[in-house]
């Protein structure tokens, strides 16, 4: 049972857009929630983390959580060619305790 | 800051063969935590060290396993290799355990 589900993709936004990306999970102790970016052929970069219901923004992305669905996702606006990647959704049940595990969804 | 260092890059081993990955963390950082990407799988959870301590396990068997030095540093070992060993092992390292920051990797190829 998949426990973080994302689209696979591909998506294709025209430059200057607003890039969406979801993510469901299946773990209603998830309490971090992260999102990271992955270049062909390099290691995961993390750019957004969010912890609380709402929406938390940095720059050109937003990531959105609501924990009474059970998803979380990323905006990424004036998408640019720079922006073609692999984007990671992952969590954690950690939250003062002691799980720090990341789970990580397929990507998009 | 430095960021995470991982050696070696490459490696290609023989079935049957053992390996032992390194990993030095961000400076300050005292949890560290090892991935295994595969194109079949994604991003799986290996274990996650913090001060010397294992906190986190995944469902991995025995044959990977993993420790961590008072410098923080760690290192994990796969013994008896196989095919599907070959992987990127990734090694993260964070301040408490939450946010994570991932090293470049290291490409194992097993022959």
């Amino acid at each position: 049972q998949k426990e973080v589900e994302q689209n696979s993709g591909p998506l294709s936004v025209p430059e200057g857009a607003i890039a969406s990306l979801n993510c469901t999970y299946s773990d209603r102790g998830s309490q971090s929630f992260f999102w990271y970016r992955q270049y062909s052929g390099k290691s995961p970069e993390l750019i957004m983390s969010i912890y609380s219901n709402g929406d938390k923004e940095d720059g050109r992305f937003t990531a959105q959580l609501n924990k009474a669905s059970q998803y979380v996702s990323l905006l990424i606006r004036d998408s640019q060619p720079s922006d073609s990647a692999t984007y990671l959704c992952a969590m954690s049940a950690g939250s003062g305790g002691s799980n720090y595990k990341l789970t990580f969804g397929r990507g998009t | 800051k430095a960021g995470v260092t991982q050696t070696p890059r490459y490696l290609i081993k023989t079935r049957g063969q053992q390996v032992t990955l390194s990993c030095s963390p961000i400076s300050g950082h005292r949890s560290v935590s090892w991935y295994q990407q595969t194109p079949g799988q994604g991003l799986q959870f290996l274990f996650e060290y913090f001060s010397e301590t294992q906190r986190n396990k995944g469902n991995f068997p025995g044959r990977f396993s993993g420790r961590q030095f008072s410098n923080s540093r760690s290192e994990m070992n796969v013994s008896t290799l196989e095919l599907g060993d070959s992987a990127l092992y990734l090694c993260a390292s964070s301040l408490k355990g939450y946010e994570q920051y991932f090293g470049p990797g290291t490409r194992l190829t097993v022959t």
